[in-house]
């Protein structure tokens, strides 16, 4: 399973973007990224997830590079809400095995 | 629909004695996961069971923990004899694979486990 690194920790202004980065380098061909956040005490939850193409939805936008060696999660307009711990995993496609990292701790400040 | 139940919510325990958690996933996910996490660490996948077989529990602690998943669908996870360190809290997670689907996690609520 490929690993991923992700920043311990970010700040963003309410109202802003948050850009939450991820690095993926030995993702092979058939693994999927996926991200989930963490609000305290609580499970994790479903973001989004992408495979080559750029995707988005309700919640968030995921770029991922050409080489698909890094991804960026994007949140259009953070809010208050939106602080949490985000994970970045990658996933193959056959397995459905799901590996956290230590994830990012997102604070969106007033 | 009803989501991951799990209980209880929280035990406190002394150590060298025995805990057990249950988990009831979604109607219909065939795959259902035994995660830890401990206070400032991600979640740490225990054991992943594909309907009652066993997928991976290559990080579960063998010589206390122990899981099942009778007749693939409830789930009971079971620590014996507890230690300090496995305090943490233990959720369980299934998902519904299969083309179409986005194979996502749902996440019951957790439970919380005191070892004193």
């Amino acid at each position: 399973d490929a690993k991923t690194t992700q920043p311990p920790s970010m700040d963003c202004a309410e109202g802003r973007a948050a850009n939450l980065p991820c690095n993926h380098s030995t993702i092979s061909g058939n693994e999927y990224v996926y991200w989930y956040r963490q609000i305290h005490s609580q499970g994790p939850q479903y973001i989004i997830h992408g495979l080559k193409n750029n995707e988005t939805n309700e919640m968030a936008s995921l770029i991922i590079t050409e080489d698909r060696k890094s991804s960026t999660l994007i949140l259009p307009h953070a809010t208050l809400r939106d602080t949490a711990v985000y994970y970045c995993i990658v996933r193959g496609s056959g397995t459905y095995k799901y590996i956290f990292g230590t994830g990012t701790r997102l604070k969106v400040l007033a | 629909e009803a989501g991951v139940a799990q209980s209880p919510r929280y035990k406190i325990i002394e150590k060298r004695q025995s805990v057990a958690f249950w988990c009831n996933p979604i109607s219909g996910h065939a795959t259902l996961y035994w995660y830890q996490q401990i206070l400032g660490q991600g979640p740490k996948l225990l054991i992943q069971f594909q309907n009652n077989g066993v997928v991976d529990d290559s990080q579960l602690p063998k010589d206390r923990f122990s899981a099942e998943r009778l007749k693939g669908v409830d789930s009971t996870l079971k620590i014996q004899p507890a230690k300090l360190e496995d305090s943490a809290v233990y959720l369980c997670a299934s998902s519904l694979e299969g083309t179409g689907n986005t194979g996502e996690l749902f996440f019951g609520e957790g439970s919380r486990l005191t070892v004193l």
